[in-house]
């Protein structure tokens, strides 16, 4: 039972372009959202997140946004930079145990110079 | 401050063995929570200890066990290994009691059972 999914194995796009990550989850209870980037050879590292109570944030060149009717979250980069190549995990906890993270597959995003 | 460590970072085992990972969390750390990350798949989460006992564990069977020591570090042990345990293994540490989201990963076991 695959509560966290993201469709897209992978994603290519130009440096400079945007890069749209997609996540979708089924689990109601879900209230807090993160996504992580992970570089060969090393631990997932921690990206940004989202709260239920909103539906976007903003961090420098990414942002994530939430529709909670649909049980969809995006990760926006812009502009992708070559540096941002690496797999990226959609992971979503609820307000009952929020130290338990239930990620996504991952999707390997490469962006070309 | 130093991050979150595991050791060794790869190991091969024989099916049936048992084995012992083992992660230092980050200075400050309290809550420590372990994941298996199969070939292809996102990491899933095995348990999570805070102040020494288990606090949460998702769906891995008994033979998945764990302990966590009073300067924080965690020890995951795995008896009776099989094909399907290989896999990387993340711990990752986290500040300010289990219900904290902010979880910062260490670099992972490799463990390859044969």
């Amino acid at each position: 039972d695959q509560q966290v999914k993201q469709n897209s194995p992978s994603l290519s796009v130009q440096e400079g372009r945007i890069s749209i990550l997609n996540c979708d989850y089924t689990n109601s209870m879900f209230d807090y959202f993160l996504w992580y980037k992970k570089y060969p050879a090393e631990g997932p590292t921690f990206l940004i997140s989202i709260s239920s109570i909103k539906d976007k944030n903003e961090d420098g060149r990414f942002t994530v946004f939430l529709n909670k009717s649909a049980k969809h979250l995006s990760l926006h980069i812009v502009p992708s930079q070559p540096g941002d190549s690496a797999v990226y995990f959609c992971a979503a906890s609820a307000s009952t145990s929020y130290g338990k993270l239930t990620f996504g597959q991952g999707t390997i995003l490469t962006v070309h110079p | 401050e130093t991050g979150v460590t595991q050791s060794p970072t790869h190991l091969i085992k024989t099916r049936g063995q048992q084995v012992t990972l083992r992660c230092s969390s980050q200075s400050g750390h309290n809550t420590v929570s372990w994941y298996q990350q199969a070939l292809g798949q996102g990491p899933q989460f095995i348990f999570q200890y805070y102040r020494e006992e288990e606090n949460g564990r998702g769906n891995f069977p008994p033979r998945f066990s764990g302990l966590q020591f009073p300067n924080y570090s965690s020890e995951l042990n795995v008896n009776a290994l099989e094909l399907d345990d290989s896999a990387l293994y993340l711990c990752a540490s986290s500040p300010g009691g289990p219900m904290n989201t902010e979880a910062f990963f260490g670099q992972g076991t490799r463990l390859t059972v044969v």
